[in-house]
C-alpha cells in the first residue's frame, strides 16, 4: 500500500504474473475512485475508475476492487508486461467542507522483470 | 489528437524571476487544472478553472496566479520564483466540473529555481 515517506512502496513481479496494487483511503464519504499510471518523465494516465455504488469494475487486463467496509481499493493487472512498469496511484473524491475534493495517493512503483 | 500540451518542458529560473507556464487542450473540455508534484507529496492542486471565465484556488495557491485565456488555454504564472517552487507542474483537463470524471494530464513542466 501507499505510504507517506519519500520512498515509494515498490512491487516487483515477473513478466506474465498478475500484479495487485493496493490503496487505502480514510474518508467514508468518498464516492468516486480512480487509478492512474505514471511512466517516468510523463504525466499521469487514466487507467480505470469506479463509483462507490460498485464493488468491482473490469477493463482490458485491469480490474479495480472496492471494499468500502475497510476503505480499501486495489488494482489488479493480469499477465503483467514490461510496459506496465510505472508508478501507479489512486485518487478519491469526497466532499470537503462546501466543495468536492479529489485527493491523490503517493503511489506504488511497479517493476516488471522480464 | 494532442490532448493536453504544456510548454516549456524544462525551465531553470533564478530566485525572484517570473515566468508563465502555458497549457492548451484540444478535447473541448470545460474544466482545467494546475497541479504540482513533489517527491513524497503526491499531486497537489494549485488552481483550477471549472469553466471558461472562472478560476478558483486549490490546496497550494500561494505564489501563483492563473489565467483562463479561453476554453482551450489555462496558464500558470509565477511572479517571483522561490526555491520552494522547484517542482514538476502538470496541467490537466476534464469534461465536467464534478470531480468524478477522469482528468487528462499533460506531460509536465520541470521547473528548477536556484
Amino acid at each position: 500500500g501507499e505510504s507517506v515517506g519519500l520512498h515509494l512502496p515498490t512491487l516487483s513481479v515477473q513478466e506474465g504474473d498478475n500484479s495487485i496494487i493496493n490503496c487505502a483511503y480514510s474518508n467514508s464519504a468518498s464516492d468516486y475512485f480512480i487509478w492512474y499510471k505514471q511512466e517516468s518523465g510523463k504525466g499521469p494516465q487514466f487507467i480505470i475508475d469506479i463509483r462507490s455504488n460498485m464493488d468491482k469494475r473490469q477493463g482490458q487486463r485491469v480490474t479495480v476492487l472496492l471494499n468500502k467496509t475497510v476503505k480499501h481499493l486495489s488494482l489488479q493487472i493480469a499477465a503483467t508486461q514490461p510496459g506496465d512498469s510505472a508508478v501507479y496511484f489512486c485518487a478519491e473524491t469526497h466532499l470537503g467542507g462546501s466543495n468536492y475534493k479529489l485527493t491523490f495517493g503517493k503511489g506504488t512503483l511497479l517493476t516488471v522483470n522480464p | 489528437n494532442a490532448g493536453v500540451t504544456q510548454t516549456p518542458k524544462f525551465q531553470v529560473l533564478k530566485t525572484g524571476q517570473s515566468m508563465t507556464l502555458q497549457c492548451a487542450q484540444d478535447m473541448n473540455h470545460n474544466s482545467m487544472y494546475w497541479y504540482r508534484q513533489d517527491p513524497g507529496m503526491g499531486l497537489r492542486l494549485i488552481y483550477y478553472s471549472a469553466s471558461e471565465g472562472t478560476t478558483d484556488k486549490g490546496e497550494v495557491p500561494n505564489g501563483y496566479n492563473v489565467s483562463r485565456l479561453n476554453k482551450r488555454e489555462f496558464s500558470l504564472r509565477l511572479e517571483s520564483a522561490a526555491p520552494s517552487q522547484t517542482s514538476v507542474y502538470f496541467c490537466a483537463s476534464s469534461g465536467d466540473r464534478s470531480w468524478r470524471s477522469p482528468l487528462h494530464f499533460g506531460n509536465g513542466t520541470r521547473l528548477t529555481v536556484t
